[in-house]
């Protein structure tokens, strides 16, 4: 299974939006609606930030929301603040049992 | 609150063994599915096991499947991953992951740090 494909790095001012991709194939993405995002800040552990596609787990700030179209899901960071810089993973569950990753997107607060 | 402790890991040699452990705290170990996902250095996430919650079914990625082994001991709350037949390849940062919400990693632990090296 191969992983997801993001772009290295995106980037954006405080206070304006970001949007981050993520594709796939048919086989992972485009069939299921079994996608989330991570957050992952330097030195620590990933945090999931959505699930399905466009849920928000509790605590997570209503400026971060995701969507999906195909094979591709996407990520948007709106009222970019310092804190959200880190790094940023998709994740969808594939057949037969298992999962795949994106490569990550550092994102970076100008 | 809910934590997941790994421990284990260290400097092993090509072709050697190791076994990771990760404790978890303040829920159910029972009720729960788990994984076990890796970052090699400076690079992105890897999914590598998936344990069902009563420990029945077992799940691997290509890259490990039939050298590494998930099992679980629900009494004591851990969860292991015991690694063979170790490849420079293998080298990593390996957390544990709760399975919740659905097919989604919702709590992760600290995550320990195993070098391969000849």
């Amino acid at each position: 299974q191969s992983a997801l494909t993001q772009p290295p790095s995106a980037s954006g001012s405080p206070g304006q939006s970001v949007t981050i991709s993520c594709t796939g194939t048919s086989d992972d993405i485009g069939r299921y609606d079994y996608v989330s995002w991570y957050q992952q800040e330097s030195g620590k552990a990933p945090k999931l930030l959505i699930y399905a596609v466009s849920k928000r787990p509790s605590g997570v700030p209503d400026r971060f929301y995701a969507s999906k179209s195909g094979n591709t899901a996407s990520l948007t960071v709106s009222g970019l603040q310092a804190e959200d810089e880190a790094d940023y993973f998709c994740s969808s569950y594939v057949s037969t049992n298992s999962w795949v990753f994106g490569g990550g997107t550092k994102l970076t607060v100008l | 609150q809910v934590q997941l402790v790994e421990s284990g890991g260290g400097v092993v040699q090509t072709g050697k063994s190791l076994r990771l452990s990760c404790v978890v705290s303040g829920f159910t170990l029972r009720g729960y599915a788990f994984h076990w996902v890796r970052q090699a250095p400076g690079k992105g996430l890897e999914w590598v096991a998936h344990i069902s919650h009563d420990g029945g079914r077992t799940d691997y990625a290509d890259s490990v499947k039939g050298r590494f082994i998930t099992s679980r001991d629900n009494s004591n709350k851990t969860l292991f991953l015991e690694m063979k037949s170790l490849t420079k390849e293998d080298t990593a940062v390996y957390y544990c992951a709760r399975q919740n919400l659905g097919p989604y990693f919702d709590s992760w632990g600290q995550g320990t740090l195993v070098s391969v090296s000849s």
